[in-house]
């Protein structure tokens, strides 16, 4: 089974500043997809952003990009020019080949918890 | 319609009623799911419907009962439950399948806050 680990359980950050939230997932699966998404305390679960394992070139959405480092199964979130709106609960997530029985089932991270200061 | 519609928003039962929770989407997608959150936790798969199939977690207790009438409806019927069952309950749904595409993606109702009393 994969894993997914955040181990940060918090994170702070100024608004207009860079932060960086950690992932880390283990997998003998070659082809997969990983995803970052933001739940606000409106409870919606919204995509970021997601990469496909097999593009080598990072994804980039607005001001959120990606850094994927597939030999160190690592996949971590850049947030940059941080805004108030930004304040949420970010979780990474692994999804395997899709399939017509498991369709795109999501693993979750635990979660880190984002605060943006004024 | 882009959206995937849950209700009730909220939900107070006692541990011997029955009740249901309802989710809808009107995007065309082939397959949905049930998660379950609890505060502070990330959202745990119990059930998934492709193609009208059920798919199940086999740690869910039989209490929770889904059913899919039709593919763009999809049900949690709740007996019995338990205090430890009040979560936030997250209905998703997602494209066909294709073989080809893989990088569709989930998309989530805003969930319905059950508690067990």
């Amino acid at each position: 089974a994969q894993t997914v680990t955040q181990s940060q359980p918090e994170m702070s950050v100024q608004e207009a500043e860079t932060v960086t939230l950690s992932c880390t997932y283990d997998t003998s699966e070659s082809d997969y997809y990983l995803f970052w998404y933001k739940q606000p305390p409106s409870r919606q679960m919204i995509l970021v952003i997601r990469q496909e394992a097999y593009k080598q070139q990072n994804a980039t959405e607005n001001r959120f990009s990606v850094n994927f480092q597939k030999a160190a199964k690592s996949f971590s979130l850049k947030i940059s020019d941080s805004q108030l709106g930004d304040a949420a609960m970010y979780f990474c997530a692994y999804r395997s080949e899709a399939s017509r029985v498991s369709g795109y089932a999501l693993n979750f991270g635990k979660g880190t918890s984002l605060l943006v200061t004024p | 319609d882009t959206e995937v519609t849950q209700t009730p928003k909220h939900l107070v039962m006692g541990m011997t009623n029955k009740k249901s929770l309802k989710c809808e989407q009107h995007m065309g997608h082939r397959a949905m799911y049930w998660y379950k959150q609890k505060a502070k936790k990330p959202p745990e798969l119990m059930f998934v419907y492709s193609y009208e199939k059920l798919s199940i977690n086999e740690s869910v207790p039989s209490r929770f009962s889904p059913e899919c009438p039709n593919s763009s409806l999809l049900n949690l019927h709740l007996h019995a439950l338990q205090p430890e069952d009040s979560a936030l309950y997250l209905c998703a749904s997602s494209p066909p399948y294709q073989q080809v595409s893989g990088a569709n993606v989930l998309t989530f109702g805003a969930g319905s806050r059950l508690t067990v009393l």
